[in-house]
């Protein structure tokens, strides 16, 4: 079966862009995860959803990004005002229940 | 505060010689343990993991043990193929509440010369 698709793979935008990135998880996977991947660092959990609802939105770093998954399949991250320490790879991850998450292959977001 | 740690950016291992990966983690909450391998323009792929309750656990060529009083994990990989050589993330899951992210590793870089 189809793994963690994300689009677009990668992402250029001038500062004070909105962005919005997509995640389609795996097909029945109830929760889907969105980390941060600064360059040579390990990824950062940034919100975590459980079908609709965003359970966890504890890692999000400021008001300019905000997460949704209205249907609780397909996910959308969307970083308002883009500055330029937003350059990240952005990964979506997904599992069913509690069991091991899987990735996509992330959103290379690079704000100029 | 860095809870999950990889003190070794980088490691150069003989091809067919044993890899051993090392991680230390601070949380005494988290209750499961991952090791995820990352190949250049690619998302982390899982590898292997083990719960809190053991020691360890093996896969092929994979084994990962846990010692929970010194709170340290490690993958040893052996043979090593050069196909193994990528980024190495140990990652933690605290299971508090209902969350289960994971908390990531900075990475080891392992590089399998022929």
């Amino acid at each position: 079966g189809a793994g963690v698709s994300q689009s677009p793979r990668y992402k250029v935008a001038k500062r004070g862009q909105d962005v919005a990135l997509r995640c389609d998880p795996i097909s029945g996977h109830v929760s889907l995860f969105w980390y941060q991947q600064a360059l040579g660092q390990g990824p950062e959990f940034l919100t975590y959803f459980q079908n609709e609802a965003q359970l966890d939105k504890s890692g999000l770093p400021s008001d300019r990004f905000f997460a949704e998954r209205p249907e609780g399949s397909v996910s959308t991250l969307k970083i308002q005002r883009t500055q330029q320490e937003d350059s990240a790879v952005y990964l979506c991850a997904s599992s069913f229940g509690q069991d091991t998450q899987y990735f996509g292959p992330g959103t290379r977001l690079t704000v100029l | 505060d860095q809870q999950v740690k990889q003190n070794s950016p980088s490691l150069s291992v003989q091809e067919g010689r044993i890899s051993i990966l090392n991680c230390d983690y601070t949380n005494s909450m988290f209750d499961y343990f991952l090791w995820y391998k990352k190949y250049p323009a690619e998302g982390p792929t899982f590898l292997i993991s083990i719960s809190s309750i053991k020691d360890k656990n093996e896969d092929g060529r994979f084994t990962v043990f846990l010692n929970k009083s010194a709170k340290h994990l490690s993958l040893h990989i052996v043979p090593s193929q050069p196909g193994d050589s990528a980024v190495y993330f140990c990652a933690a899951r605290a299971h508090v509440g209902g969350a289960q992210k994971l908390v990531f590793g900075q990475g080891t870089r392992l590089t399998i010369n022929p």
